[in-house]
């Protein structure tokens, strides 16, 4: 198993420019998520999936858009960049029928908007 | 914001030495979890104590929970240079469970 695989690792963009941040999990996890981390903030959740078809907003979901088409991907896209949005991004997953237990992470997108 | 607090913010010692970070939160939780992030990777979890449980062993981590005082604390015995890392606490709220809400973390330096 491949866990969690985000993809690009780093990224600039052009302020307004679009992009869209890739994360795959091949655990068969129903639950997937997005979140920013910011130097002094911790992560900051910006949406999350429950299953194939439900997303939901997290605390800081302004800006992005996600969509969960099949079980395993869930990509983030950023409609029109902005300077606050320059961050770590991690995709992390969760196991199905374990409730509110341990996330599994990728290794993060550097994502850089000038 | 459901966001917890983590002290010391930093924290430095002697390998072989224990260190002890603290996590602090506002809200009733269902359980709450202890990750580690080593410098440019992803969070790794590392133990997840539930809220009817006070305390919990793994290897040389100890970890504690006091729900009257909403807080944790974290305890790694015997510290190794490959400990060095930032570790976060992440709660999931009885509102809210399908958020893991995590702490802006703890860094910590073992001097060899």
């Amino acid at each position: 198993n491949a866990g969690v695989t985000q993809t690009p690792k780093f990224q600039v963009l052009k302020t307004g420019q679009s992009m869209t941040l890739q994360c795959a999990q091949d655990m068969n996890h129903e639950y997937m998520s997005w979140y920013r981390q910011d130097p002094g903030m911790g992560l900051r959740l910006i949406h999350y999936s429950v299953g194939a078809g439900i997303t939901d907003q997290g605390e800081v979901p302004n800006g992005y858009n996600v969509s969960r088409s099949t079980t395993e991907d869930f990509p983030l896209r950023l409609l029109s960049a902005a300077p606050s949005q320059t961050s770590v991004y991690f995709c992390a997953s969760r196991p199905p029928g374990q409730g509110p237990g341990e996330l599994f992470f990728g290794e993060g997108s550097r994502l850089t908007v000038l | 914001s459901q966001q917890g607090e983590e002290d010391p913010q930093a924290l430095s010692i002697q390998e072989g030495e224990n260190a002890t970070m603290n996590c602090s939160y506002k809200t009733s939780i269902n359980n709450l979890q202890w990750y580690r992030q080593n410098s440019g990777r992803g969070l790794v979890h590392l133990i997840l104590i539930r809220s009817n449980e006070r305390e919990k062993h793994s290897g040389r981590l100890r970890v504690t929970l006091d729900t009257s005082k909403k807080s944790s604390s974290l305890l790694i015995t015997a510290s190794r240079a490959a400990d060095t890392a930032s570790y976060f606490c992440a709660t999931v709220h009885t509102q809210g469970a399908q958020k893991l809400v995590f702490g802006q973390g703890t860094r910590l330096t073992i001097n060899p």
